[in-house]
């Protein structure tokens, strides 16, 4: 059964805490992103992978570190000093771009709380 | 910078009426288009690309059309049904392939 998967589906962080989100994948794709979403606005990229060991930031990559030690993972860091962390996080996953096929396929979703 | 577009924000229509979504994008230089839909809470669902040479494409009862000179894709679902009701979002890959996203539109259809 392949796909994405995200763990955990919830979570609550302390304020000064680092806080770590899982992203699983096993449809055999080189490129991983990470997103977030808030309330009435469209996601934004934070960070995103297009081969192992390697990773660029995105648009909002502040307060957030990532690695890539391997193909099928790509664990997301939020960091205390990312301001406002209360967020959907969404993993994708996908073949290289400029292949042709290169749709996203996303994950179920981490929601993260910050207490 | 891309900005993605999606009006309107919310929309209800009774079962059975077609739907129009509209997604308006600011720059005409594109890889593709993407039109995904995602339920309450969970992750996005692709339910077609469109790639910057087409024109539209069609899956069962869903149509995207593309029009990358007036920087406008419209998803036509025809004959809705409660089952449709979700947020369905656009998004454009631009030529640094990243996606830049719409807010999306959610869709309430009554029964």
């Amino acid at each position: 059964d392949g796909g994405i998967t995200q763990s955990p589906k919830y979570l609550f962080r302390k304020e000064g805490q680092n806080v770590t989100l899982s992203c699983e994948q096993n449809l055999n794709h080189d490129a991983m992103y990470w997103y977030r979403q808030d309330p009435g606005q469209g996601l934004r990229l934070i960070y995103y992978s297009q081969i192992v060991n390697d990773f660029q930031k995105g648009d909002i990559a502040e307060g957030y570190s990532v690695s890539r030690e391997k193909k099928e993972s790509f664990p997301l860091t939020v960091t205390s000093a990312q301001k406002n962390p209360t967020a959907f996080y969404l993993c994708a996953s996908s073949h290289p771009v400029g292949g042709g096929e290169d749709t996203q396929y996303f994950g179920p979703g981490t929601r993260l709380t910050v207490l | 910078k891309q900005e993605v577009t999606q009006i309107p924000a919310a929309l209800s229509v009774p079962e059975g009426e077609n739907l129009v979504l509209n997604c308006s994008f600011t720059d005409s230089a594109i890889y593709n288009l993407q039109w995904f839909r995602q339920d309450p809470g969970k992750g996005l669902t692709s339910l077609l690309l469109i790639q910057s040479s087409q024109r539209e494409q069609t899956s069962g009862r869903l149509n995207a059309s593309l029009d990358k000179s007036s920087g406008r894709s419209t998803l036509y679902i025809a004959a809705s049904q409660p089952g449709d009701s979700a947020t369905y979002l656009c998004a454009v890959r631009r030529n640094d392939y990243k996606l830049s996203f719409g807010a999306g539109t959610t869709v309430t259809v009554r029964a």
